[in-house]
């Protein structure tokens, strides 16, 4: 029973550097989400999936890319990283109409831009 | 006004004491009112869930929802030390994503 799976658990970028963020779940959840959280500041919604090949900005896209291809991946895209996006990254998801469950959060990714 | 506010401490209890944490939000069209419990370096976990307003009990946790002053407050009665963490409130409205306040750190000493 992994859950959701995130992958690497920490990293260092040069700025300017790409990298992609790796998440998948084994629970056949409809819903994926890729939120970032800063020191003090909650969660903010980075993209989000309904389903496969279907995507979605949420509050804080702008320097993220995602893709959808399959039920169980979601990877977060990051393109010429920038110190702003210092952060660590949680990916959940969820199963359409059972809310009631809430997410299923990822150990989290801890991003360094230097 | 942010849709979600929430008091990020730290709060610091002695074992054994009752725990309010608090959150107010400005959308009335949430229906979906959870509570999240984050320990250092680790995932957010699900803790209480609410449907609209009411009260909803598990163990030594209690949630309420106050729909008409847009306000909901988690209880934790009988705080032990295993209880210290960051707890974050999260609402939404049908078929949205979940929208987080800040989170308290909250500190319990034996």
């Amino acid at each position: 029973n992994a859950g959701v799976t995130q992958t690497p658990k920490f990293r260092i970028l040069k700025i300017g550097q790409s990298m992609t963020l790796q998440c998948t779940q084994d629970m056949n959840h409809n819903y994926m989400y890729w939120y970032r959280q800063d020191p003090g500041m909650g969660l903010k919604l980075i993209y989000y999936s309904v389903g496969a090949g279907i995507t979605d900005k949420g509050e804080v896209p702008n320097g993220y890319n995602v893709s959808r291809s399959t039920t169980e991946d979601f990877p977060l895209r990051l393109e010429l990283a920038a110190p702003s996006q210092t952060s660590v990254y949680f990916c959940a998801s969820s199963r359409l109409g059972q809310l009631n469950y809430g997410y299923t959060f990822g150990s989290g990714t801890r991003l360094t831009v230097v | 006004q942010k849709e979600v506010e929430q008091d990020p401490g730290p709060l610091s209890v002695p074992e054994g004491a009752i725990v309010s944490l608090n959150c107010t939000y400005s959308n009335s069209a949430f229906q979906y009112f959870m509570w999240y419990r984050q320990y250092s370096r680790k995932g957010p976990e699900l803790l209480m869930y609410t449907y609209s307003s009411g009260n909803k009990e598990d163990g030594r946790f209690t949630a309420q929802v106050d729909k008409s002053s847009k306000y909901i407050s988690l209880f934790i009665r009988d705080s032990q030390p295993s209880d210290s963490a960051t707890y974050l409130c999260a609402m939404s409205q049908a078929g949205t994503a979940l929208i987080f306040g800040k989170g308290t750190t909250l500190s319990v000493s034996s």
